[in-house]
């Protein structure tokens, strides 16, 4: 089964902290990876998009990476912002079918306290 | 900034309603889903379509409706609304972006409550 699993479930760290993010998934074939941020009762944004042979990516202080043989995936935050509180969502992609599904987890609960 | 609008942003609806939420993208993408989505939860599937005239069903069974008529606009309709019915619901569009890679643009979700 096609599954996106995502720790931990919820993340509190002070301003200017930073923190990891983890994402394991079962997807097969494997097309690629994104990170989305989702903001309270907000549609997700695109963080950074990986396929197959890219190992890491950067969008300013927020870095992913990942592990194909494993399949798993971290998004790394650095020097972290009020402003990154927000649920982080790992969406996986398969090229098993014309869709492109797309394969959500649960997302993570990041909280920025001053 | 990507060009995928949702209209309302909310909306408390009494039961029995009949009610169709808006969902409109200006960048020509042929795809377009709906996803349901309850608080804390992951996003659920739960229509998509490939382009005009053709509408699929998705991952979590729903009794909403959907057309796709024109390429940009793809509304989604409760016949009857109930209070299982609400949930956010989010609008998304792709097309395939340079390298290979299908990016995927959400809109902003429309927030339905149903008294």
């Amino acid at each position: 089964k096609n599954q996106v699993e995502q720790s931990p479930q919820s993340l509190i760290i002070l301003e200017g902290k930073n923190c990891t993010l983890q994402c394991n998934y079962t997807v097969s074939p494997f097309s690629n990876l994104r990170w989305y941020k989702q903001d309270t009762g907000r549609g997700p944004v695109s963080l950074t998009i990986m396929t197959f042979s890219e190992n890491t990516k950067s969008n300013g202080r927020y870095t992913a990476t990942l592990d194909a043989d494993t399949k798993q995936s971290s998004l790394h935050i650095t020097a972290s912002q009020l402003s990154d509180s927000a649920s982080y969502i790992c969406v996986v992609s398969d090229r098993g079918s014309t869709l492109g599904r797309l394969y959500f987890g649960r997302g993570t609960q990041l909280t920025v306290w001053p | 900034e990507a060009d995928i609008y949702q209209t309302p942003r909310y909306l408390v609806i009494g039961t029995g309603k009949k009610i169709t939420l808006e969902c409109s993208q200006t960048m020509g993408h042929d795809k377009m889903y709906w996803y349901q989505q309850d608080p804390g939860m992951e996003l659920h599937l739960i229509h998509y379509s490939y382009g005009v005239n053709s509408t699929e069903k998705g991952d979590l069974s729903s009794e909403s409706t959907v057309s796709r008529i024109r390429t940009e606009h793809f509304p989604l309709t409760l016949e009857s609304a109930r209070p299982s019915h609400t949930s956010q619901y989010l609008c998304a569009s792709s097309d395939r972006a340079p390298k290979g890679h299908t990016e995927a643009f959400f809109g902003q979700g429309t927030r339905l409550t149903v008294v």
